[in-house]
């Protein structure tokens, strides 16, 4: 059973500041990764999809990389910017399109 | 232009009510899925179906029935509400149902008293 873990569960930084999101999970038999945004109250808005062939996306401020063998993904934001306060999720994809999320680590970036 | 939309937003019932809540995309998708957000933030998979076929079905209580009349949507009926059936539900869609992309509707913050 795939379980996906996130730390830390909550960080505070100053603007401006570069940080780095983590996503562990235990079985590496992944089709791929997806890396979403959660605003309070409101829906999902996927950032990044990385497949399982991939070491990393990027797209804008926002880099993320996958090493399936340890099980890891990363999200990096860099400049970090109070509109980028939420809560991050990421979540592991079958190919039978079973997903699996993480807690999710809530972010905010202090003006 | 709204990708995935859901109706109610809000629903606030009574224990042992049955309600639904409606799901459609219109990105021409051929999967869609209902998930389950607890008052922990744990968003946790509950139906999946693939062109109207179920493909998906994550240990959830059969009060719980989803209803596919064509590919562009997918209803959530639940039957006997119990106070645990309070939290977020979320729809999604995705091209198809090999790990593809998801997109999100808004949820429906669901209230049983």
């Amino acid at each position: 059973k795939q379980e996906v873990t996130q730390i830390p569960a909550a960080l505070s930084v100053p603007e401006g500041e570069n940080l780095v999101l983590n996503c562990s999970f235990t079985d590496s038999a992944i089709y791929n990764l997806q890396w979403f945004r959660q605003d309070p109250g409101k829906g999902l808005t996927s950032l990044l999809l990385i497949q399982s062939s991939q070491r990393e996306q990027t797209s804008g401020r926002l880099n993320a990389s996958l090493d399936k063998s340890s099980g890891r993904s990363t999200l990096y934001i860099a400049a970090s910017q109070p509109g980028d306060s939420a809560t991050y999720l990421c979540a592991i994809n079958t190919n039978a399109g079973k997903s699996t999320f993480g807690d999710g680590t809530t972010l905010t970036v202090k003006p | 232009d709204t990708a995935v939309s859901q109706t109610p937003k809000y629903l606030v019932t009574q224990m042992g009510n049955d309600k639904s809540i409606k799901c459609e995309q219109n990105l021409g998708h051929d999967t869609m899925y209902w998930y389950k957000q607890d008052s922990k933030k744990f968003l946790k998979i509950m139906f999946s179906y693939n062109n109207k076929e179920l493909i998906i079905n994550e240990t959830v209580p059969n009060r719980f029935s989803p209803k596919s009349p064509d590919k562009a949507h997918l209803n959530l009926h639940i039957n006997s509400l119990e106070l645990g059936d309070s939290a977020v539900y979320f729809c999604a869609s995705s091209q198809s149902a090999g790990g593809y992309e998801q997109y999100f509707g808004p949820g429906t913050r669901l209230t049983v008293t």
